[in-house]
């Protein structure tokens, strides 16, 4: 089973800063890759599909890059709403098998 | 507008089954490459997903908990089963559905807590 590994764990960061979340896929996913927000109590928000296909309403600050086995989710100037759990997921296989979530990366304010 | 709500109890005994059910608007399960899956997480946990029933109801299912999962659906009434035998305390966790397109789970439940504790 494909693996995703996200990095880092957690990250401390100020508004108005820029951050990059990366996750590594165990094997070539091609560009089969999402990217989640979770607020605490939430679901989670699709932000990114197709690595970097950004979802209808997010904000442009939001980006993300790579294919492969290496992506990127990139908040080019954190706002404070931007304070949350972030997942990624592969979806390679589909439709046959879906999915695997990364383990998440908690960003939170300096 | 596109919703999806789970409901099913909030305490299972150990080795007792959950029904947990999906109820969704917006969309239909009869039409081609609508897909509604469940994930679950543990407090404080990441998200793992469980299973995926898809409009001509083909069904998927985690490797690992694959015998204990069965998912179905009643698309005149629109919504989505998924049971669990055999609960466990480390099944405790909160349990979500999506609408799953080819992009994506672009529409969650808001999720129902099932704790498992005699």
């Amino acid at each position: 089973a494909i693996q995703l590994t996200q990095s880092p764990s957690s990250l401390s960061a100020s508004v108005g800063d820029r951050v990059s979340i990366t996750c590594r896929a165990s094997q070539a996913i091609r560009s089969a890759l999402a990217w989640y927000q979770q607020k605490p109590g939430k679901p989670p928000k699709l932000l990114i599909y197709d690595a970097s296909t950004l979802e209808g309403g997010v904000p442009s600050r939001f980006s993300g890059s790579g294919s492969g086995t290496d992506f990127t989710l990139t908040i080019s100037s954190l706002q404070p709403e931007d304070f949350a759990t972030y997942y990624c997921q592969q979806f390679a296989d589909y439709p046959q098998v879906w999915s695997t979530f990364g383990q998440g990366t908690k960003l939170e304010i300096k | 507008q596109v919703s999806l709500k789970e409901s099913g109890p909030a305490l299972v005994k150990p080795t007792q089954t959950l029904t947990l059910t999906c109820a969704f608007s917006g969309f239909s399960l009869n039409t081609g490459g609508m897909r509604v899956s469940w994930i679950r997480q543990p407090p404080g946990k990441a998200l793992e997903w469980l299973a995926r029933i898809d409009w001509d109801d083909d069904k998927f299912y985690s490797t690992s908990l694959k015998t204990r999962l069965t998912i179905s659906k009643d698309t005149s009434k629109n919504q989505v089963v998924l049971t669990m035998t055999n609960m466990d305390p480390v099944d405790t966790a909160t349990y979500y559905c999506a609408r799953t397109l080819i992009k994506g789970y672009d529409v969650w439940g808001q999720g129902t807590m099932v704790t498992v504790s005699s």
